[in-house]
C-alpha cells in the first residue's frame, strides 16, 4: 500500500480565515480523494481529484469553499475557505490501491478546529 | 439517505472471544465492500474486503461475510485481542469510485 503524509497534522484557526492542507504520496496515483469526518460522524467524501482535470465535488460541497489542486501524480492540496466552527473536522486524503483498485488507503488526517 | 448503516455504535467483547460487527446497506448497485479500523488521531487502516460475487473472505483472524439477499455484511474477529480495540467502519463502493462509509462501531476488548 502507498505511504501517505499530510500537513499540517492539526491546526486551530480563526473563523473567516482559510487553511490549505497538503497530501503527499510516495508513488504515482491517478485518483486522490478528500474526505471529512466531523466529530462523532462517519467519513464523507468531499471530492475526487484527478491529475490534469478539475476535481469532482460531491453533493453539498462546492469549489469556492473547498478548492482543490492536483499539480502532479503524487501531490494534492485541499483548502478550507472562509472557515466557520462547523468546519471543525478531521480532513483525510486517500488513494486507490489493492489488487483490483477498489481499496483506498488513507493519510493520517488533519484535525482542524475553528474558533 | 444513509446508504450504509452500522446500527451498533459500540460493542464490548472479552479477550479471546469472537467479535462480530455488523453492517447493512441499501444500494443494490454496490459491488465491493470493505472494513476499516481506526485508532484515535490516525487515518483509517484497511482491514479486509469482499467482492459482491463472493459470500466470504478470510484473512487470518478476520473474516467478512456477505449476504446479498439481506444486504448485510459482517466482520468476525477470532480470537479478539486487546489491540483490536478501535472504531471499525464498513464501506461500500460502486465501480471502484467513491467509498460510502457507515457510522462506525467502537469495539472494546476487555482483558
Amino acid at each position: 500500500s502507498a505511504v501517505i503524509s499530510q500537513k499540517p497534522s492539526r491546526d486551530i484557526c480563526q473563523r473567516g480565515t482559510s487553511l490549505t492542507i497538503q497530501c503527499q504520496v510516495d508513488s504515482q496515483v491517478t485518483m486522490m480523494f478528500w474526505y471529512r469526518q466531523q466529530p462523532g460522524q462517519s467519513l464523507t467524501l468531499i471530492a475526487t481529484a484527478n491529475q490534469g482535470s478539475e476535481a469532482t465535488y460531491e453533493s453539498g460541497f462546492v469549489i469556492d469553499k473547498f478548492p482543490i489542486s492536483r499539480p502532479n501524480l503524487t501531490f494534492s492540496t485541499l483548502t478550507v475557505s472562509n472557515m466557520s466552527p462547523e468546519d471543525s473536522s478531521i480532513y483525510l486524503c486517500s488513494v486507490q490501491g489493492g489488487k483490483i483498485g477498489y481499496e483506498q488507503y488513507f493519510g493520517p488526517g488533519t484535525r482542524l478546529t475553528v474558533t | 439517505d444513509q446508504q450504509v448503516k452500522q446500527n451498533s455504535p459500540s460493542l464490548s467483547v472479552q479477550e479471546g472471544r469472537i467479535s462480530i460487527l455488523n453492517c447493512d446497506y441499501t444500494n443494490s448497485m454496490f459491488d465491493y465492500f470493505l472494513w476499516y479500523k481506526k485508532y484515535p488521531a490516525e487515518g483509517p487502516t484497511f482491514l479486509i474486503s469482499i467482492s459482491s460475487i463472493k459470500d466470504k473472505n478470510e484473512d487470518g483472524r478476520f473474516t467478512v461475510f456477505l449476504n446479498k439477499s439481506a444486504k448485510h455484511l459482517s466482520l468476525h474477529i477470532v480470537p479478539s485481542q486487546p489491540g483490536d480495540s478501535a472504531v471499525y467502519f464498513c464501506a461500500a463502493s460502486q465501480g471502484a469510485q467513491k467509498l460510502v462509509f457507515g457510522q462506525g462501531t467502537r469495539l472494546t476488548i476487555n482483558p
